[in-house]
């Protein structure tokens, strides 16, 4: 059984939609991540958050925007969606112990036409 | 700044063989280590991890050696078995990344019966 929860699994819209990913955990951490996987596999850290009203850009620039009202849920919003912003998208908790382990939901397969 | 290189595949076994799958870093300080496995269709979750040299994470047969001196973390294990296809990745966490993870570029390996 999942803790963590991303939904839709899979996505197909059509360019200038506005699109949210949603991602929902039940284990309580303070942080949550999105991670952008290209077809090519490689991982890229876009957003990140270390709790309620905390949010921060990653590593790799993104168009996407994220909130995080509440510890449950870290949804990421594409105002208007193009076909690079095709990937799947990761969601990641961490606890507050920093152990370093990340635990991933199931992802969202997002496809831009 | 801090990241990890890793073999690039698709490798291809068959069933029973040796597994070797190099890793090797670069970071400033002294990071932790981790493999993390992602089977189709699904998110990543951790394999094992190390977090000082020498150290031998280990889990599900695969094992991986924490080498300081080569700065590297290559992932064993000794007889493949066709549930272990999967995609595997390299990942390492250092102290100056406030406890984020780098990712390598992951391996593709899909095992024969």
């Amino acid at each position: 059984e999942a803790d963590i929860y991303q939904t839709p699994r899979y996505l197909v819209i059509g360019t200038g939609k506005k699109i949210t990913l949603e991602c929902s955990q039940t284990m309580g951490h303070d942080k949550m991540y999105w991670y952008q996987q290209d077809p090519g596999m490689e991982l890229h850290l876009i957003h990140y958050s270390y709790g309620v009203n905390s949010t921060e850009k990653g590593d790799l620039s993104s168009e996407s925007t994220v909130s995080r009202i509440r510890t449950e849920h870290f949804p990421l919003t594409l105002e208007s969606a193009r076909p690079s912003h095709t990937s799947q998208y990761l969601c990641a908790t961490s606890t507050g112990r920093d152990t370093g382990e990340l635990f991933f939901g199931e992802g969202s397969r997002l496809t831009v036409l | 700044g801090d990241s990890v290189t890793q073999m690039e595949g698709p490798v291809t076994l068959s069933e029973e063989a040796f597994l070797t799958i190099n890793c090797t870093y670069t970071a400033t300080g002294y990071p932790s280590l981790f493999w993390y496995v992602q089977y189709p269709g699904e998110g990543l979750q951790l394999l094992l991890k190390a977090t000082k040299a020498d150290d031998k994470g280990s889990n599900k047969g695969f094992e991986a050696t924490y080498r300081k001196e080569t700065t590297s973390f290559h992932l064993e294990k000794g007889s493949v078995q066709v549930s272990d296809s999967a995609v595997y990745f390299c990942a390492l966490r250092s102290g100056s990344t406030l406890g984020r993870l780098y990712f390598g570029r992951g391996t593709q390996l899909t095992v024969w019966p």
